[in-house]
């Protein structure tokens, strides 16, 4: 079955500085790739696709420059949260469309908690 | 508007009886895709079922239907036989767009279950 593992689960940093989650596809390849903010007791929110060799696509009002999406090979995408502030705490959560099942599920990581102090 | 609604926050359900948590859709697309997911307090998301638009039939996924009404543009979850561990958040998502290249998954607010012992 299709696995998607990322990493770190948790991580908490200090203001100002970067942080990078990885996502990877364990078994299958990813050629598309999506990462989710998610805040307590909300819904996902879309922050970006991530496409393979190509820039990610943005949604509304997600700073470009502040979440840095990588999606450097069909296994790997990263997001890098740069000069990270108390208001990006937030549960980040990636996932990757998974062919073989035939019906193109959406299979997600366990998810990264973000905590900045 | 909301591409995708729950309006149900929370539901309670004796174990062992069924329950329907409601989904509705708003897409002028006529390929698209309805999903269900499951998350747990852990934060891990955990597909349950799909059904696509062209499809004819309800899916069935073990104690998991979907109640697909096209017309109506609702795709309820039931579940059946409820169980203790199934109390967690449910998600209902749609993805817009061919099957196999879609770019953009959209979730509902979700609906918090809880099984009554």
């Amino acid at each position: 079955g299709a696995v998607v593992s990322q990493h770190p689960s948790w991580v908490i940093c200090k203001s100002g500085t970067s942080v990078k989650i990885e996502c990877r596809s364990l078994d299958f390849q990813a050629t598309t790739m999506f990462w989710y903010r998610q805040f307590p007791k909300q819904s996902l929110m879309l922050m970006a696709t991530s496409n393979e060799g190509s820039k990610a696509t943005y949604e509304q009002g997600v700073e470009k420059d502040k979440f840095l999406i990588n999606h450097a090979s069909l296994t790997l995408s990263t997001l890098t949260v740069t000069s990270a502030h108390p208001e990006d705490s937030s549960f980040y959560i990636c996932s990757a469309r998974y062919t073989g099942s035939g019906a193109n599920v959406l299979t997600f990581g366990a998810g990264s908690r973000l905590t900045v102090l | 508007a909301q591409k995708i609604t729950q309006t149900q926050p929370g539901m309670f359900v004796q174990e062992k009886e069924a329950v329907t948590l409601d989904c509705t859709y708003d897409t002028s697309d006529p390929s698209y895709g309805l999903f269900w997911y499951k998350q747990p307090s852990s934060g891990e998301m955990i597909f349950l079922i799909y059904q696509g638009s062209y499809d004819q039939q309800n899916a069935t996924e073990g104690r998991y239907s979907l109640n697909f009404q096209k017309a109506r543009k609702s795709a309820n979850l039931v579940i059946s036989a409820s169980q203790l561990g199934d109390s967690a958040m449910y998600f209902c998502a749609m993805r817009e767009g061919p099957e196999r290249g879609y770019q953009k998954v959209t979730f509902g607010t979700g609906t918090k279950l809880q099984v009554i012992p």
